[in-house]
């Protein structure tokens, strides 16, 4: 079974430029992640579809980000126009449904991509 | 706003002793989940751990969970070269994972 796969694994643009990064999640997985981490930061939650309606973007860091699931299967985020602040690796998971537990709990097991790692100068 | 704060964030240990890594929070989690990440990879989960006060064990890795269910705690017995990776903990906040900083592991032979 293929794994989340991203493109492209390396991104390098100016400032201003815009650039399109493309998750490809498992397949039969509904819900998809967009993560991001900056250097030296933690690993940040940007939004989250489930087929293909935004769950929750509210990790979206303004409105030069912005993510498409048309179909519900490949998503993209494109960051227009890029600003050097957005620099850092962008990861892409998938998973299946919600687990749930007693007393209100529930987890899910994410699967990663390898990241993009973008770099604007 | 929920963090969690992983200590230590650097860890250079030789092969054969023991460590344990942490991960504390303020906030209640639902459920806690560790990873492994390695260079140019995405983060490989570990485990899940649910219930406070929960211990899993995966070979030479005991994972537990606080009581309380605000931390928890990674221990690696006899550590192995292929132990050396980047160690991440993440809770789910409100039906998303929030993820701590991270501790870097390097295991010398």
């Amino acid at each position: 079974e293929a794994g989340v796969t991203q493109f492209p694994s390396h991104s390098v643009i100016e400032k201003g430029q815009t650039v399109t990064l493309r998750c490809d999640p498992i397949s039969g997985h509904d819900n998809l992640y967009w993560y991001r981490r900056v250097m030296g930061k933690e690993i940040k939650f940007l939004l989250h579809f489930v087929k293909e309606s935004k769950q929750d973007e509210s990790g979206m860091p303004n409105n030069r980000f912005l993510a498409e699931r048309t179909g519900g299967t490949y998503s993209t985020l494109k960051v227009q126009p890029a600003e050097l602040e957005d620099s850092g690796v962008y990861f892409c998971a998938s998973s299946q449904d919600f687990t749930a537990y007693p007393y209100e709990q529930y987890s899910y097991e994410q699967y990663f991509g390898p990241g993009t790692r973008l770099t604007v100068t | 706003t929920q963090l969690l704060e992983q200590s230590p964030q650097f860890l250079s240990i030789q092969e054969g002793e023991n460590l344990t890594v942490y991960c504390n929070s303020s906030s209640v989690f639902s459920s806690l989940q560790w990873y492994r990440q390695e260079p140019g990879e995405g983060p490989v989960l570990l485990v899940t751990v649910v219930t406070g006060g929960e211990v899993k064990k995966l070979k030479r890795l005991t994972f537990q969970f606080g009581d309380a269910r605000k931390d928890s705690s990674l221990h690696i017995t006899a550590a192995q070269p292929g132990d050396t990776g980047l160690y991440l903990c993440a809770g789910v906040g409100t039906y998303k994972y929030i993820f701590g900083t991270g501790t870097r592991l390097k295991v010398l032979a």
